[in-house]
């Protein structure tokens, strides 16, 4: 069965903090993405990657960086956490080959005090 | 550039028919696709429908395309409580990297 995994499913930060989101995927995909879900404003894409070491941004990245290491590892880094950065955070992974399905992991509840 | 829209609220009482919308602005879209995301929950997909067809159909669930509209449309049949969820509308335009563009979501409410 399909899996992606995110490392935890609350985090309560404070400004300032440097933090990490952790992501993992089982189903060798090419392509992962991070994207935040504010209400009102559906799914906004921060970065994706569509392989090892390689990185684009999206159409918000400014306040993010990403590590892609290994293939099936997507790390989503706020460098100084602010509270403006408080929300739901979804990771996303796909394969280039065949219909082009992203599957999402269960969702990072950020709050950053 | 590309858009997806699709209203924010919807709400039926059960039993009723669900027909959820969504516009797309760009006619070079290979396929179109419906996420369900429960409270609490990450994206799950539901169904997706080639741009070449018209109609899919899979147990309660028909999603119609008209292409000359750009138009897509989910219903749900028989519509029960534990569809009440937030539905979103996702188009591919064949980018190499598996980008999609989203609709903001429909959150659909079902009441007894």
């Amino acid at each position: 069965d399909v899996k992606v995994t995110q490392s935890s499913r609350y985090l309560v930060k404070r400004t300032g903090e440097k933090v990490f989101l952790e992501c993992v995927q089982d189903m060798d995909h090419e392509n992962m993405f991070w994207y935040r879900q504010d209400p009102g404003l559906g799914l906004r894409l921060i970065y994706f990657s569509y392989d090892v070491k390689m990185k684009e941004k999206g159409d918000i990245p400014e306040g993010y960086s990403v590590s892609r290491e290994k293939k099936e590892r997507f790390s989503l880094i706020l460098e100084s956490a602010s509270t403006n950065q408080t929300s739901m955070y979804l990771c996303a992974s796909s394969s280039p080959v065949g219909v082009n399905i992203q599957y999402f992991g269960a969702g990072t509840r950020l709050s950053v005090l | 550039g590309e858009d997806v829209e699709q209203s924010l609220f919807l709400s039926v009482r059960e039993g009723d028919s669900s027909v959820i919308n969504c516009t797309y602005t760009d006619s070079s879209s290979t396929y179109l696709y419906w996420y369900k995301q429960e409270p609490g929950a990450g994206l799950q997909l539901l169904t997706y429908i080639f741009s070449n067809m018209d109609m899919k159909q899979d147990q309660r669930l028909t999603v119609l395309l008209n292409k000359k509209d750009k138009h897509l449309s989910l219903r749900i049949a028989d519509t029960q409580t534990g569809d009440s969820a937030i539905y979103f509308c996702a188009a591919d335009y064949g980018g190499s990297q598996g980008n999609l563009i989203f609709g903001k979501g429909t959150k659909l409410s079902v009441k007894p």
